[in-house]
C-alpha cells in the first residue's frame, strides 16, 4: 500500500540557517505530494502541493520538488525564522486526493 | 482560508463510557469529512470517510461499530467513541473538503481522549 517516510525529528535549528526535512514514498499509480504544517494549538495547513513529476510547489519561502525517480518531495527553505517553528507532515493523495497517507512529522524548533 | 473547530479539545473519561466529539467546518460547507487518529509520534491514521447524508465507509481495521460517525449536515459531523477503554486513548482529527474542490482537506484542531 501506499506510505510516506519522513525524517524524524525534533529539528532544532538557529534562525536563518538553511532547511531540509526529508520526505520519500512508496505508491502506486501516481499520486499527489504535499506538505502540511500545523502551527501550536491549530490544525493542520496546507503548506504546498505537487500534483506531477518534477512539479515544484512553493510557499512562504518553503519549497519542495516532485522526484519520480527517487520518489521524494524533500521540503526546503533557505533562510528560516523563529515563526517557522510547527510540525511539518508529508503527504500522498491518491483516489482523487481525497484520501491521504501522512508522514509521521518532523517537530522543527527554531531558535533566534 | 476555511475553519473547522472540534469539540472539546480534549476530554478524559472513564472506562465503559462513551464519548462525542464534534467536528464543525465553520464558514463552508462539508460535503465530506474525514476522521484521523494520532498516536504520540507517529503519523495521523485515517479511520473512516463521511459524506453528508449517507454512511460513513470506515478503514479497514476500524470497528465501526465502537467508532460511530454521523454526518447530519454540511457543517457538522460526530465521533462517538463506545465503551471507552485505555487503548482508545489518542489525538483525533477531523478534516473537511468543501463541495466541488477535492485537493485541499482542512483541518480541525484535534481533540485528546484520555481514558482512564
Amino acid at each position: 500500500g501506499d506510505s510516506v517516510t519522513q525524517m524524524e525529528g525534533p529539528v532544532t535549528l538557529s534562525e536563518e540557517a538553511c532547511l531540509t526535512i526529508n520526505c520519500t514514498y512508496t505508491a502506486t499509480g501516481y499520486p499527489s505530494l504535499f506538505w502540511y504544517v500545523q502551527y501550536p494549538g491549530e490544525g493542520l495547513q496546507l503548506l504546498l502541493k505537487a500534483t506531477k513529476a518534477d512539479d515544484k510547489g512553493s510557499n512562504k519561502g518553503f519549497e519542495a520538488t516532485y522526484r519520480k525517480e527517487t520518489t521524494s518531495f524533500h521540503l526546503e527553505k533557505g533562510s528560516v525564522q523563529v515563526s517557522d517553528s510547527a510540525v511539518y507532515f508529508c503527504a500522498l493523495g491518491s483516489f482523487g486526493n481525497e484520501k491521504l497517507t501522512f508522514g509521521t512529522g518532523t517537530r522543527l524548533t527554531i531558535i533566534p | 482560508g476555511a475553519v473547522v473547530s472540534q469539540h472539546p479539545s480534549w476530554v478524559i473519561c472513564k472506562s465503559g463510557t462513551s464519548v462525542k466529539i464534534e467536528c464543525r467546518s465553520l464558514d463552508f460547507q462539508a460535503t465530506t469529512m474525514f476522521w484521523y487518529r494520532q498516536f504520540p509520534k507517529q503519523s495521523l491514521m485515517l479511520m473512516a470517510t463521511s459524506n453528508e447524508g449517507s454512511k460513513a465507509t470506515y478503514e479497514q481495521g476500524v470497528e465501526k461499530d465502537k467508532f460511530l460517525i454521523n454526518h447530519a449536515s454540511l457543517t457538522l459531523s460526530t465521533l462517538t467513541v463506545t465503551s471507552a477503554h485505555p487503548e482508545d486513548s489518542s489525538f483525533y482529527i477531523c478534516s473537511g473538503i468543501a463541495g466541488g474542490s477535492t485537493d485541499t482537506q482542512y483541518f480541525g484542531p484535534g481533540t485528546r481522549l484520555t481514558v482512564l
